[in-house]
Formats: C-alpha cells, sequence, structure tokens
C-alpha cells in the first residue's frame, strides 16, 4: 500500500497571505489528524476527522482550519499567516476510531517571511 | 501542549551499545507509543503499549510502562548508526480519539 502523501513539500509564503495543505491517507484510513512541528512548541496537535467530522481540536486560533473529504482526504487552511506560523507541518492517517497506531506522512515544510 | 517531559534529552552511545530513553506523563491514558524521526522527517511508528499492559517487545525493542508512575522507558539493544534519531512518547487518552500528544523527545546518536 502507498503511505501517506503530503503535498506540497515545501512551502514559501509571505505574512498577510494564506496557505492549503494537502493530505491523502492510506487507502482505507479513516482518520486523518495534523501535527504542527516546531523547534520551541515541539510536536502539537492540530485536528483529527473521521469520516469527515472533526472530531478533535487542538489549541490553535481559528485561522487553522480543515477539512475532510469523503474519500478521506485531508486538506488544512491557514489564514493570515504570521512569522511564528513557520514550521512543519505533518499529518497522519489511521485504521481505526479507537486510539490506535498512527501513519505519518513526510510533512509540508512552511516558512513565512 | 506536551504531556510530559523525555529524558534525557540527547543520548550518544557507540554501535552494539544499549540505549534507554524514559518518558513521563501527567494525565491517565489510554495508550502509549514511541514514535521516531529522521532529521525534521515524518515520523514512524515503532511500538503501542496499552495502559493495562507492562512490558513488549518488538525486534530489539523493549518498551515498559509503569502507569502508576505515569512512566515509560524504550530500551534500544545493539544500536545501530542507522537508529540515529529523534525518538518520541506519545500518549493517547480515553475519549481522546485519535488524538496524539508528544513529549519532548530524546535525540539519539549511534556512533561507529
Amino acid at each position: 500500500k502507498a503511505g501517506v502523501t503530503q503535498t506540497p513539500r515545501y512551502l514559501i509564503k509571505t505574512r498577510g497571505q494564506q496557505v492549503t495543505l494537502s493530505c491523502s491517507p492510506i487507502s482505507g484510513h479513516r482518520s486523518v489528524s495534523w501535527y504542527q512541528q516546531t523547534p520551541g512548541q515541539g510536536l502539537q496537535f492540530l485536528f483529527e476527522y473521521f469520516s469527515e467530522t472533526q472530531r478533535n481540536k487542538g489549541n490553535f486560533p481559528g485561522r487553522f482550519s480543515g477539512r475532510q473529504f469523503s474519500n478521506s482526504r485531508s486538506e488544512m487552511n491557514v489564514s493570515t499567516l504570521e512569522l511564528g506560523d513557520s514550521a512543519l507541518y505533518l499529518c497522519a492517517s489511521s485504521l481505526e476510531q479507537i486510539p490506535y497506531e498512527q501513519y505519518f506522512g513526510p510533512g509540508t515544510r512552511l516558512t513565512v517571511t | 501542549s506536551q504531556q510530559g517531559e523525555e529524558d534525557p534529552q540527547a543520548l550518544s552511545i557507540q554501535e552494539g551499545e544499549n540505549a534507554t530513553m524514559n518518558c513521563s506523563y501527567k494525565t491517565s491514558i489510554n495508550n502509549l507509543q514511541w514514535y521516531r524521526q529522521n532529521s525534521g522527517r515524518g515520523l514512524v511508528h515503532l511500538i503501542l503499549i496499552r495502559s493495562n499492559e507492562r512490558e513488549k517487545h518488538s525486534g530489539r525493542l523493549r518498551v515498559t510502562l509503569d502507569t502508576s508512575k505515569k512512566s515509560s522507558s524504550l530500551l534500544i539493544t545493539a544500536s545501530r548508526a542507522a537508529d540515529t534519531a529523534s525518538y518520541f512518547c506519545a500518549t493517547t487518552l480515553t475519549g481522546g480519539g485519535n488524538k496524539l500528544t508528544f513529549g519532548t523527545g530524546t535525540q539519539l546518536k549511534v556512533e561507529l
């Protein structure tokens, strides 16, 4: 099976712009989660979607949003980018609704200038 | 915010030696997982231990869980240069879905 894919892999944006990141989970996986990784804050949970419904949300401002499509593919959007949004954004997919091992994609490296 | 701390923050050993990393967490958990990350890339799942388990093995990996002390340890035996990476523990909570709360991570360097 193909692994979790994320596009784009690298992105450079300017403050104030918005960005959309995409994640395709492993075939058959219905849970998709997003994480932000920065040197200062480490790995932090953004949100989880299961069968097109947001099931969990982390402690991030409303500028961060996401959605999941019927084929389980997911997108996350960040509006009005700030310098502090520069990070590695990781997507993970999982087979079941119960807590289960997760499979991570390679990440999207976002740089905000 | 992070669930807990990992100790040590960095560890440097020779190939063939064992590496032990510790993880502490703050709240009751559903399960605890260990992940490996190479140079800022995606995370790779290593092992999952449920809250009612005390020890689990997978190849050269051994994980223990002490829920009374809210701590876990990861032992990598006979380390190889390819084990050089950052290692993270992550917990899930009952009713928390698949949300992972990560520790701060241990940077392991295995030298030839």
